[in-house]
């Protein structure tokens, strides 16, 4: 199995703050890397797939980057509705892990 | 707009078979990939496998010899079985349906179920 690991497990930011959060992959898994959004008691929300491709009505402040073992999904600006968990999944080969999330809370 | 719904139900005793369904509304089940996923109350998310509107499956190895899925295209409805099951089986189920042309990633989920194993 591929082993998904991010970074920091959790932060605390402010509105309007640039926010990055890291995913890094045991092994190469080219741009098979999804990110998702989740809100407590709420399904995850697919925000990024193929590691930088922006899901239909996603705001542009997201985005996502990397490739290889390495990606990154950043906010470029805060807003109160990002306080959320985080998390990256790989779809290059199954089962289709994900990482332990990424908490992003109000500083 | 699809929408997604699971159900079954809430309590499963320790040994026996949990059994669920996924309602699909709003659109057809051909043509996609569905995955089932669950996430343990507090902690993170865990793949349990896809199915095919075909029927081809593809399990997570550490479910594979307890956990089933089936497609039933006619009612719209996804099934999984998942048998003896313990605590650690305790979880909130969700039901997703894959992004056209992709494989693993989901946009659209159901709500989730939560299903406690508990004597």
């Amino acid at each position: 199995d591929i082993q998904m690991t991010q970074s920091p497990s959790s932060l605390s930011a402010s509105v309007g703050d640039r926010v990055t959060i890291t995913c890094r992959a045991s092994q190469s898994m080219r741009t098979y890397l999804n990110w998702y959004q989740q809100k407590p008691g709420k399904a995850p929300n697919l925000l990024i797939y193929d590691a930088s491709s922006l899901q239909s009505g996603v705001p542009s402040r997201f985005s996502g980057s990397g490739s290889g073992t390495d990606f990154t999904l950043t906010i470029s600006s805060l807003q109160p509705e990002d306080f959320a968990t985080y998390y990256c999944q790989q779809s290059y080969s199954t089962p289709f892990t994900f990482g332990p999330g990424t908490k992003v809370d109000i500083k | 707009q699809v929408q997604l719904q699971e159900s079954g139900p809430g309590l499963v005793k320790p040994s026996e078979t949990l059994s669920l369904t996924c309602s699909v509304s709003g659109g057809s089940i051909s043509g996609y990939y569905w995955t089932w996923i669950r996430q343990p109350p507090g902690k993170g998310l865990e793949w349990i496998g896809y199915i095919y509107y075909s029927g081809y499956t593809n399990y997570n190895p550490s479910l594979k010899t307890r956990v089933t899925m089936s497609v039933d295209t006619s009612m719209n409805q996804l099934s999984l079985r998942l048998t003896s099951v313990t605590a650690a089986d305790t979880a909130v189920y969700y039901c997703a349906r894959s992004l056209q042309g992709t494989l693993g990633a989901t946009d659209h989920w159901g709500q989730g179920t939560l299903v406690t194993v508990s004597s």
